[in-house]
């Protein structure tokens, strides 16, 4: 079985600059989330789609992140404009149920 | 107030040593559960807990989650220079979202 897909890897652009980051999740699993750590800090909840509709976006940190599902299979976070701020690694992970989380690799991304 | 605080913040041991980490949290839970993210790399599920366990064993792992205390321990033996990373603690609150509530993690060293 795949895991939880994320690209790219690591993006650098510079600030004002628009990022689109992928998640693949797992085939078949309705929950996705997405969470961001920035350099040094926690781990924070951003968001959760259950299949397409958003669940919980309690912890977009403002109207520059968008995040879509459409269809239900891979979701998008966009930042638009980027800030030197939003520099760090955003994680995603899905679920099925509660069958507990697989998280992906992470995009780290740096904003110049 | 911040859920599942760790510390040590950073260790450092020798190889063959034991490691623990202690992590505490402040709303009822229904699990916690322990990741790792080796340097900047993705997030790795260790060990789930759920609440009405007291102790659990995977390998080299242990963990103990004390409900009275709002705390749980993470005890690697033997130690390798591979278990070098971070390693977070995780709640998902008691009749609440899905949603994680991870620490700022402790940092582990393990010198060869």
């Amino acid at each position: 079985e795949a895991g939880v897909t994320q690209f790219p890897s690591h993006s650098v652009i510079e600030k004002g600059q628009t990022v689109t980051l992928r998640c693949d999740p797992i085939s078949g699993h309705d929950n996705l989330y997405w969470y961001r750590r920035v350099m040094g800090k926690e781990i924070k909840f951003l968001l959760h789609f259950v299949k397409e509709s958003k669940q919980d976006e309690s912890g977009m940190p403002n109207n520059r992140f968008l995040a879509e599902r459409t269809g239900g299979t891979y979701s998008t976070l966009k930042v638009q404009p980027a800030e030197l701020e939003d520099s760090g690694v955003y994680f995603c992970a899905s679920s099925q149920v509660w069958s507990g989380y697989t998280f992906g690799s992470g995009t780290r991304l740096t904003v110049v | 107030s911040q859920q599942g605080e760790e510390d040590p913040q950073a260790l450092s041991i020798q190889e063959g040593e034991n490691a623990t980490m202690n992590c505490s949290y402040k709303t009822s839970i229904n699990n916690l559960q322990w990741y790792r993210q080796n340097s900047g790399r993705g997030l790795v599920h260790l060990i789930l807990i759920r609440s009405n366990e007291r102790e659990k064993h995977s390998g080299r792992l242990r963990v103990t989650l004390d409900t009275s205390k709002k705390s749980s321990s993470l005890l690697i033996t033997a130690s390798r220079a591979a278990d070098t990373a971070s390693y977070f603690c995780a709640t998902d609150a008691w009749r609440g979202s899905e949603k994680l509530v991870f620490g700022k993690g402790t940092k582990l060293t393990v010198n060869p």
